[in-house]
């Protein structure tokens, strides 16, 4: 099976711009999609990127995904930052049926 | 728009089966359209997928778990299931149900999510 790595967290003042990496330990990145999820406190995940870019609907434009193969890694953008973004943020793929989450990084804006 | 709905016991004794139940509104779990799944989170911790299923009753579960865990579905109740069995203190967690969007023909993103349950094992 592969592995997910994120940093533990970051952080970042209002209006700027922070992007979050995930990389993979095993395998290619670029093999299988990559999703990205939040969670704010007391409450359940929910999708901001999915497909390595894409948004759903109601998701702001603010938020971007990438994919960089030569890292292995893929990346969530947050520009023009606001204090309700502060939450955690999960990385996700799959392989062989099996479901893989990054560990989680908590993002902070102040 | 579809919803998801855990129910079950908050409180397993260690050794015990832990059983817990999804209602869906809003969708069917007989539709192709979809997988049904199961993730579950420690206290303070991260996101730990369990497993999924498939109308056809096709299944994959976490290799760490496989050996304790069972899911289901109850068609008559647009419900699935999960049983754990052997519990111990470290599954203790935040048990959340969530559809699994497919792309292609593999099973890709978590949307949405239930509320989640709380699961606490102890005597």
């Amino acid at each position: 099976n592969f592995m997910l790595t994120q940093p533990h967290s970051v952080s970042e003042s209002p209006g700027k711009t922070v992007t979050i990496s995930c990389t993979r330990i095993s395998g290619s990145i670029a093999s299988n999609y990559v999703q990205w999820y939040q969670q704010r406190p007391g409450s359940s995940p929910t999708t901001v990127i999915y497909e390595d870019n894409q948004r759903p609907s109601g998701v702001p434009n603010r938020f971007s995904g990438s994919i960089d193969s030569s890292s292995n890694s893929a990346s969530l953008t947050i520009s023009g930052l606001k204090t309700e973004d502060e939450a955690d943020y999960y990385c996700q793929s799959y392989d062989s049926g099996n479901q893989v989450f990054g560990g989680g990084t908590k993002l902070t804006v102040l | 728009q579809v919803q998801l709905q855990e129910s079950g016991p908050g409180l397993v004794r260690p050794s015990q089966t832990l059983s817990l139940a999804c209602t869906v509104s809003g969708d069917s779990i007989s539709s192709d359209d979809y997988y049904w799944s199961w993730v579950r989170q420690p206290p303070g911790k991260g996101l730990e997928w369990i497993g999924y299923i498939y109308y056809t009753g096709s299944i994959s579960y976490n290799p760490s778990l496989r050996s304790r865990v069972t899911m289901s579905l109850d068609t008559s109740k647009n419900q699935f299931s999960l049983r754990l069995t052997s519990v111990t203190a470290a599954d203790t967690a935040i048990y959340y149900c969530a559809r699994l969007v497919p792309a292609v023909i593999s099973p890709v993103w978590f949307d949405p999510w239930g509320q989640g349950t709380l699961v606490t094992v102890s005597s």
